[in-house]
Parts: C-alpha cells; structure tokens; sequence
C-alpha cells in the first residue's frame, strides 16, 4: 500500500461546478498535512495547510480527518484557471521528519 | 525571505554524458534538501533527501548521485545518463517538519 494515495482522476468539469478530492495517508504518526497545486511543466506550489478542524481560503476549503486518515479539498464554483494537478502532502516524523507526496489528481475545468 | 535557485531551466543532453544540476537555498541555515523527478503525466518521485552537509539518503537505486558540499548547496549528477534519465527534475528545502518549497525546476531530455 502507499504512504499517500489519492484519487487518480482525471476530473472534468464544467464552470461553476463544486469538485472534491480525497486523499489517504496509512502512517498514523503523521503530522502535517498541505494541497499542493501544480500547473502543466511548473513546480508545485502550496495551495493550502490543513488542519484538525477544517480551514477554508476563498473557494477552497480542506478537511482532516485523523480518525479516518484521510484529507480532502473542495472546490466551490470552479474557475478554467482551477485547471491543474493537485497533490496531496503528508508530513511524518518517525525517526526523522519525512515528507510524502501523493501521486496527484488531474482537474480540468471546461467552459 | 528564502529563495531557492535552480539552473538550467532546460537541457539537452546525449546518451552517455555526464550531468550536474545544482540547487541553492539563500536565507536560511540547515534546511532539508530534496530532489524529484516528475515523468510526464507522472507524480513526484523521491530521488535524494539531505538533513544536512554530507548527508546523503538515496530513496530508489539509479544510475544518479546526490551530494551537498555546503550547508545550502545541493548537486544531483550522473556519470552517464541513459534514455530512461529524462524527466522533470526538481529541487525542494524544507524546514525540519515542515512544508517543502520548490525550484523552477529542470527539464531534462536525453537524446
């Protein structure tokens, strides 16, 4: 099984549409968790922390669930610039602070 | 404020050359250093990690070396690159336990 395992996607969506990813962690020590956008052929780029009790950023809004290990991102009225890769980061520290990226999920957003 | 710098932004190299990519972090001390490779259409994988200078953990055995000659100075190179070398390569620091930050990045074709 892998450390992190996301929805493999690809998602195609129209504008205006609400779209969620899941993402999976099997490490039960982990302890920090973040979305990472990465556009066509750049780096990645954070996109946002999550934490316990759910953030929100705009559009965006990301939840943590320990019990379950899981993380999700929703997005809210989807934009054609919301188009991108979306990469799920687990940070564990187990002998040693190790960080882990998901394999990542594709979004398209159509007009 | 940190920055991290990567160079070149692309390469052409033919089969059977060497390869230097170097990364450098200014505006902090010890961080941790990474390099990935992306395949097209792939996720992130772990090349090299680095906790500090000299300190080398290879993730997956390949025909790449990593090494850290200095505090904020990471090298990813090869003797002799094969096809199978061509990707995306990217170079990431971090704090310890904390979220990583990525170089532009370095395409990489061998010819």
């Amino acid at each position: 099984r892998k450390e992190v395992e996301q929805d493999p996607g690809p998602f195609n969506v129209p504008e205006g549409a609400t779209v969620a990813f899941n993402c999976t962690y099997s490490n039960s020590a982990s302890q920090s968790f973040f979305w990472y956008r990465q556009d066509c052929r750049k780096e990645p780029k954070l996109l946002m922390s999550v934490y316990s009790s759910g953030n929100e950023d705009g559009r965006f809004t990301a939840q943590l669930n320990r019990a379950s290990q899981y993380i999700s991102l929703l997005i809210r009225d989807s934009k054609l610039s919301d188009s991108a890769t979306y990469l799920c980061v687990v940070i564990s520290n187990t002998g040693g602070f190790k960080t882990i990226f998901g394999a990542g999920t594709r979004l398209f957003v159509k007009a | 404020s940190q920055t991290i710098h990567q160079w070149p932004a692309t390469l052409v190299q033919p089969v059977g050359s060497p390869l230097s990519l170097e990364c450098t972090v200014e505006g902090t001390s010890n961080p941790n250093l990474y390099w990935y490779r992306q395949a097209a259409g792939r996720g992130l994988q772990l090349l090299f990690y680095s906790v500090g200078i000299g300190q080398i953990s290879s993730e997956v055995p390949q025909n790449l070396s990593a090494s850290r000659p200095q505090d904020r100075q990471f090298i990813l190179s090869s003797k002799k690159l094969l096809l199978s070398d061509s990707g995306f390569y990217l170079c990431a620091w971090s704090g310890k336990g904390k979220r990583s930050f990525f170089g532009q990045g370095t395409r990489l074709t061998v010819v």
